[in-house]
């Protein structure tokens, strides 16, 4: 079974959608769950950090953890074009053997006018 | 991009030629990291440094070494460049590895490295 799974879409939706993105992860140490936007030829910048089981909000972005399902989201309300990037989730295990970043491998979103 | 600099952005070299790749950051953030991304395996961790001189080995260090002379910048060398190391390859900073937020990693803008 593989660290991080993140379907890779490409996912297309129109302007206004809501969009849901999602990650499963097999390693239950796990314990800060992060979202990160790459826009295309440009470096990944964070986007969303949840410590623990449950739901953060910023904006139209909500971060969602439900660490018994080992299962986290990525909610974008009322979608829009500048919201075209790739989205990667990111786990790391604070106080393991190097507490790295494991990075999922993206899902690229489109959103059209 | 939090003060991190990449150089050089585009390079095409050849295969058995060395190569060196550099980060530079004015955050004065303790540990720096070198990834590589590549389609259908996303970023993969190569190398990172917790100080100077102070370096440890990420998922593929295989191929790639490292150096830390100064705080500010952290220096990524292909010893003789292979076709398999056409990649994409981010610095990252971080403050931190505590955990929380001062465990934030901060990209650069990439480096494109085509090996012919």
């Amino acid at each position: 079974q593989k660290e991080v799974e993140q379907d890779p879409g490409p996912l297309s939706v129109p302007e206004g959608a809501i969009v849901s993105l999602n990650c499963t992860y097999s390693n239950s140490a796990f314990q800060y769950f992060m979202w990160y936007r790459q826009y295309s030829r440009k470096g990944p910048e964070l986007l969303m950090y949840t410590y623990s089981s449950g739901n953060k909000e910023d904006g139209r972005f909500t971060a969602q953890v439900d660490k018994s399902s080992k299962y986290i989201s990525l909610f974008i309300r009322d979608s829009q074009p500048s919201d075209s990037a790739t989205y990667l989730c990111a786990f790391t295990n604070y106080g393991g053997s190097q507490g790295n970043l494991i990075f999922g491998k993206g899902t690229k979103l489109s959103v059209k006018p | 991009d939090a003060g991190i600099t990449q150089s050089p952005r585009h390079k095409v070299t050849e295969t058995g030629t060395p190569v060196t790749l550099r980060c530079h950051q004015t955050e004065n953030h303790r540990y720096m990291y070198w990834y590589r991304q590549d389609p259908g395996h996303g970023l993969r961790l190569i190398h990172y440094s917790y100080g100077v001189k102070d370096t440890d080995k990420g998922e593929v260090s295989d191929g790639y070494s490292v150096s830390r002379s100064k705080t500010e910048d952290f220096l990524l060398t292909l010893e003789s460049a292979t076709s398999s190391q056409t990649s994409v390859y981010f610095c990252a900073i971080s403050e931190s590895k505590a955990g929380g937020p001062r465990d934030t990693q901060y990209f650069g803008p990439g480096t494109r490295l085509t090996v012919l």
